[in-house]
């Protein structure tokens, strides 16, 4: 069963460090590109950071470029976020998904993990 | 970046209404468009891709179109579990964006 588990999420203040993690199981984890995707609270859905299955080539929203940072082990089965310079507008529930075409075409999500930026 | 647009932001229905979404794109994406479904506490959950390929599993009761700039998200007879927010996704080039989303309410 393909099952993908997001954590790392908590409280943190402005400015501050996180890096988020996401367990992978069920596949094969080297051949799928990996995306993460947030959503604030009572917001729509924001494509975050996408990375292919070989770990060349890393994406990034232009909210995000610079501060963020998306990596993965292959050999551990997870992907990760590293998360810098954090803001309010941070604040989210992050998902990871698996991608199925592409690097954003995802098929399954975990349940997500809660990021809050606040002082 | 290519920015992508729906319309309504809202709609309500009735089960077994037929109801229509439309996403724009905001430049040429040929047929790189996903659609999602999101329950409220849920995460998103792939329906279409690419613009007409029903996802594995999805009922026949979806159906997506378009090409290009303009894209349709149709669902023929609405069932209780289909309230939700649906969101288009543009998978053509990075940076990939969502849109805003459609919420399906009952009437």
């Amino acid at each position: 069963e393909v099952q993908v588990l997001e954590s790392g999420g908590g409280l943190v203040q402005p400015g501050g460090s996180l890096r988020l993690s996401c367990a992978a199981s069920g596949f094969s984890f080297s051949n799928y590109a990996m995306s993460w995707v947030r959503q604030a609270p009572g917001k729509g859905l924001e494509w975050v950071s996408g990375i292919d299955g070989s770990a060349i080539n890393e994406y990034y929203a232009d909210s995000v470029k610079g501060r963020f940072t998306i990596s993965r082990d292959n050999s551990k089965n997870t992907l990760y976020l590293q998360m810098n310079s954090l803001r309010a507008d941070d604040t989210g529930l992050y998902y990871c998904g698996r991608a199925i075409f592409g690097v954003v075409t995802c098929d399954y999500w975990g349940q997500g993990t809660l990021v809050t930026v606040s002082s | 970046d290519i920015q992508m647009t729906q319309s309504p932001s809202s709609l309500s229905a009735s089960v077994g209404d037929r109801v229509t979404i439309t996403c724009r794109a905001s430049q040429s994406i040929a047929n790189y468009l996903n659609w999602y479904q999101q329950r409220p506490g849920k995460p998103p959950r792939l329906l279409i891709y690419p613009a007409s390929s029903l996802h594995s599993g999805v009922p026949s009761r979806f159906s997506g179109s378009g090409f290009g700039t303009d894209f349709t998200l149709t669902i023929s007879g609405l069932q209780p579990e289909d309230f939700a927010t649906y969101y288009c996704l543009q998978s053509y080039s990075a940076p990939w964006a969502f849109g805003p989303g459609t919420t399906v309410e009952m009437k």
